[in-house]
């Protein structure tokens, strides 16, 4: 069964700091998804990274695949007040499985 | 327009009821799914179906009963409702090959039911 797992689970970050996100899966898959939640909000899609090596970036966000460590992260750059949310790392090999979430705090 | 929709947005029941919830999607994807997200976040699939087929039933109890009547809808009935099926159920929608403006299976989830069970 593949496993996702996320970590940190939580994260409070001061405003106009780096940090980097890790989701790590059992299995092989080139398919690896990021997606953000708000809170009492629903999911939106930030990034589909589909093969190694494949790097995505928007705004302060930039996520990378590596299929063979069977590794992806996201890295957050001079983090703001509004980048605080919820984000899942999933994993389709065959379905689609989530991580446990990322809970990101962006203080001032 | 809205891609994923969800009805109700809230259901308040109690123990022992019966309630269904709607989705409907206007991608023109063909594949439709129900999760599970509990008070942590931890977000379960639940089923997944393609076309109207059923291709992925995980480990649910048989009080839950999907039905997809045509490919843009996945309504989910669950009987006799109980206090642990309280969680905000999202439906979401995909679409393998990278058509309809979606990417190899990227999700799109719909708003979310937020289900209480008193």
């Amino acid at each position: 069964e593949l496993k996702v797992e996320q970590n940190p689970l939580f994260l409070s970050m001061q405003e106009g700091k780096n940090y980097t996100i890790y989701c790590n899966y059992s299995t092989t898959s080139d398919r690896l998804y990021w997606y953000r939640q708000d809170p009492g909000k629903s999911l939106e899609s930030l990034f589909v990274l589909l093969s190694n090596g494949a790097v995505k970036q928007e705004g302060r966000l930039m996520a990378s695949l590596d299929t063979k460590a069977r590794l992806s992260t996201l890295h957050i750059t001079a983090a703001v007040h509004d980048l605080s949310a919820t984000y899942f790392c999933a994993v389709d090999a065959g379905k689609s499985t989530f991580g446990d979430g990322t809970t990101l705090t962006v203080k001032p | 327009d809205t891609a994923v929709s969800q009805t109700p947005k809230y259901l308040v029941t109690q123990m022992g009821n019966d309630k269904s919830i709607k989705c409907e999607q206007n991608l023109g994807h063909d594949t439709m799914y129900w999760y599970k997200q509990d008070s942590k976040k931890f977000l379960k699939i639940m089923f997944s179906y393609n076309n109207k087929e059923l291709i992925i039933n995980e480990t649910v109890p048989n009080r839950f009963s999907p039905k997809s009547p045509d490919k843009a809808h996945l309504n989910l009935h669950i009987n006799s409702l109980e206090l642990g099926d309280s969680a905000v159920y999202f439906c979401a929608s995909s679409q393998e090959g990278g058509t309809s403006g979606s990417t190899f299976n990227e999700q799109f989830f719909g708003p979310g039911t937020r289900l209480t069970v008193l």
